[in-house]
């Protein structure tokens, strides 16, 4: 159980274009949802925090208008980079935290994002 | 505030040999603890966590972790390594109060064969 996952695996995308990324959980209900960015050989570093039917709350740095972060049901979060450009190009993971284990988030494959 | 510091950035081991990868963290309050391993290109999985009672925390694979509270550590150990177990290892903390994770720089191990 606790399953999430993520769509898609990997996307390349052209600069000024916007993607979409998906993160599900597939056998719970996810209360709230986060997202992280990872660099190369680096550590996860918080983007936001959504929790469903409500806005997301940003952490310090992260621009709200250009990383839109939608959780409009309990099993869905999405993330749109939008105006993509090559500094974007990242591994974007979700995690969620629900069901029956309130201490544990249970986190996604991630996504490759690369801008060209 | 919390934060997670993990001093090494490499732990190499030879294969059969015990591995440890140290964690120390800062909470304001009492810490939730968390080990997470990441292979190329991949999620995070999850190893083992604390959350109270014994301080020994035995997780997945054969790993365990000591929680010691006077030294704010949370050490991840394995008596004998595996190369499989060659992989980014991530330990995060929580405050109680809060449910944000806060993760350390992570540590690469490499078992040799």
């Amino acid at each position: 159980g606790a399953v999430v996952s993520q769509h898609p695996s990997r996307v390349i995308c052209k600069s000024g274009t916007s993607v979409k990324i998906e993160c599900r959980s597939l056998d719970f209900q996810a209360t709230t949802m986060f997202w992280y960015r990872q660099f190369p050989k680096q550590s996860l570093m918080l983007m936001a925090t959504s929790n469903e039917g409500s806005k997301a709350t940003y952490e310090q740095g992260v621009e709200k208008d250009k990383f839109l972060i939608n959780h409009a049901s309990l099993t869905l979060s999405t993330l749109t980079v939008t105006s993509a450009h090559p500094e974007d190009s990242s591994f974007y993971i979700c995690s969620a935290r629900g069901g029956t284990n309130r201490y544990e988030q249970y986190f996604g494959p991630g996504t490759r994002l690369t801008v060209t | 505030a919390q934060s997670v510091a993990q001093p090494e950035d490499q732990v190499n081991v030879a294969e059969g040999n015990p591995l440890t990868v140290k964690c120390t963290y800062s909470v304001s309050g009492n810490p939730y603890l968390f080990w997470y391993v990441q292979y190329p290109n991949r999620g995070l999985q999850f190893l083992l966590k604390y959350i109270t009672g014994d301080n020994l925390v035995k997780g997945s694979y054969g790993f365990e972790a000591e929680f010691n509270k006077s030294q704010t550590s949370f050490h991840l150990k394995k008596p004998s390594a595996l190369v499989s177990d060659s992989a980014l290892y991530f330990c995060a903390v929580r405050d109680r109060g809060d449910y944000k994770l806060s993760f350390g720089a992570g540590t690469t191990v490499t078992v040799r064969a």
